[in-house]
């Protein structure tokens, strides 16, 4: 599997949009962009994926670069609650695995 | 939320002792992990499962054995507990080969003194 990278922690002001960058420069055009976050000390939770195109549902965006080698996540009215450990991860359309790096902490600050 | 639960969900034991961790799901997912997480760490794989009896190892396996004998358990073992594996595990699941969606239970917080 592709190897992500991302910032080790953002700060973003509450009611802003936040962005939160991942490079997976060696991505294959067989692996999916998968997002998660973990709230302190809870299990980590799933919030979006893509492929190629850019997705959005009920919690966030996510754009995906033409090259597909980086992506953002973007949470377009950051609250507080959101606050959290925000994980990129890669996970290729025949694998099993799944592999996480070492996210990025997003504090949302009033 | 997704059928999945960790047990204990707490345990203090002392080094060079046995410890099991069960994970159980109530959804028929095929797939099953292990994970530990450090302070300052993110998540780390230790096995997953992909069926029943099939298992394969993940990044930091040394020192844990698991085992799948039936869909909705998937068991992590300590054979003898080390300081070093003080950590928090977490189990999760995911239903089908190349779907990244997966569901994690609320951790177990293991100290080995």
């Amino acid at each position: 599997d592709a190897k992500t990278t991302q910032p080790p922690s953002m700060d973003c002001a509450e009611g802003r949009a936040a962005n939160l960058p991942c490079n997976h420069s060696t991505i294959s055009g067989n692996e999916y962009v998968y997002w998660y976050r973990q709230i302190h000390s809870q299990g980590p939770q799933y919030i979006i994926h893509g492929l190629k195109n850019n997705e959005t549902n009920e919690m966030a965006s996510l754009i995906i670069t033409e090259d597909r080698k980086s992506s953002t996540l973007i949470l377009p009215h950051a609250t507080l609650r959101d606050t959290a450990v925000y994980y990129c991860i890669v996970v290729e359309t025949s694998g099993s695995r799944l592999t996480f790096g070492e996210g990025t902490q997003l504090t949302v600050n009033p | 939320d997704a059928g999945i639960t960790q047990s204990p969900r707490h345990k203090v034991t002392e080094t060079g002792t046995p410890v099991t961790l069960r994970c159980h799901q109530t959804e028929n997912h095929r797939y099953m992990y292990w994970y530990r997480q450090d302070p300052g760490h993110g998540l780390r794989l230790i096995h997953y499962s992909y069926g029943v009896k099939d298992t394969d190892k993940g990044e930091v396996s040394d020192g844990y054995s698991v085992s799948r004998s039936k869909t909705e358990d998937f068991l992590l073992t300590l054979e003898s507990a080390t300081s070093s594996q003080t950590s928090v595990y977490f189990c999760a699941i995911s239903h089908r080969t190349g779907n990244g969606e997966a569901f994690f239970g609320q951790g177990t917080r293991l100290t080995v003194v």
